[in-house]
């Protein structure tokens, strides 16, 4: 069975400090795969996705990118935290075909203070 | 027209009554209306969902009601139990990679 793991689960960070997110997906190869993150009050924000090694697409311009170096890996980055930055971000992963059914992570939980 | 809005934010129901989330959409092309159930600390979970050439698909104590004239459609947890205390996402896919969703209904459910 497939499974997706997000790590950290928590995170608190300073304002203008560097991040790493990672998600990683076992049991299936070439999935889809996305960030989303997640504002209280508001619903899920398409942040990126990624078709393939390298293929990044990016849904809405901001301090964040993401790179995909492995298959099934797939990596949010920043170089300088901003405060608007904190949220709930969640990886996600769909099968290649029909990417209507999303697979979410557990969830990194970014406090930037 | 690629927004869904989700009513109400947040809803209390007693165990044993019916809980009912509203959603409407404006983009014909979506075509598949699916429910995402998140649990605090944890990432959505597909519940159920359907398409527009049905009215209404059911599993187990959950409903979605599918309006295609109106652009409406709905989750109905028949005989709420604690455990369902979640939020509740509807969304809307066309196809693509972009799944649009609503903005979330916190449901708590009265023992």
């Amino acid at each position: 069975s497939q499974t997706i793991h997000q790590w950290p689960a928590t995170l608190v960070q300073p304002v203008g400090s560097p991040l790493s997110l990672e998600c990683t997906v076992e049991g299936t190869s070439n999935p889809n795969l996305y960030w989303y993150r997640q504002a209280a009050g508001r619903g899920l924000q398409l942040l990126f996705y990624s078709v393939g090694i390298g293929q990044i697409s990016s849904e809405v311009p901001q301090n964040l990118s993401a790179s995909r170096p492995q298959d099934r890996q797939f990596i949010l980055s920043s170089k300088k935290l901003l405060l608007s930055d904190s949220g709930f971000y969640l990886c996600a992963w769909t099968r290649g075909k029909t990417n209507e059914k999303l697979f979410f992570g557990s969830g990194t939980q970014l406090s930037v203070l | 027209q690629q927004q869904v809005k989700q009513s109400p934010q947040s809803l209390i129901v007693q165990k044993g009554g019916i809980s009912i989330i509203n959603c409407a959409y404006e983009n014909t092309a979506f075509d598949y209306f699916p429910w995402y159930q998140q649990f605090p600390g944890k990432g959505p979970a597909l519940l159920i969902a359907i398409r527009p050439d049905v009215s209404e698909k059911k599993e187990g104590r959950f409903t979605i009601s599918f309006n295609k004239s109106a652009k409406q459609f709905s989750l109905h947890i028949m005989d709420s139990q604690p455990g369902d205390s979640a939020t509740y996402f509807c969304a809307a896919y066309t196809g693509g990679f972009k799944t649009i969703f609503g903005a979330g209904t916190r449901l708590f459910v009265k023992a």
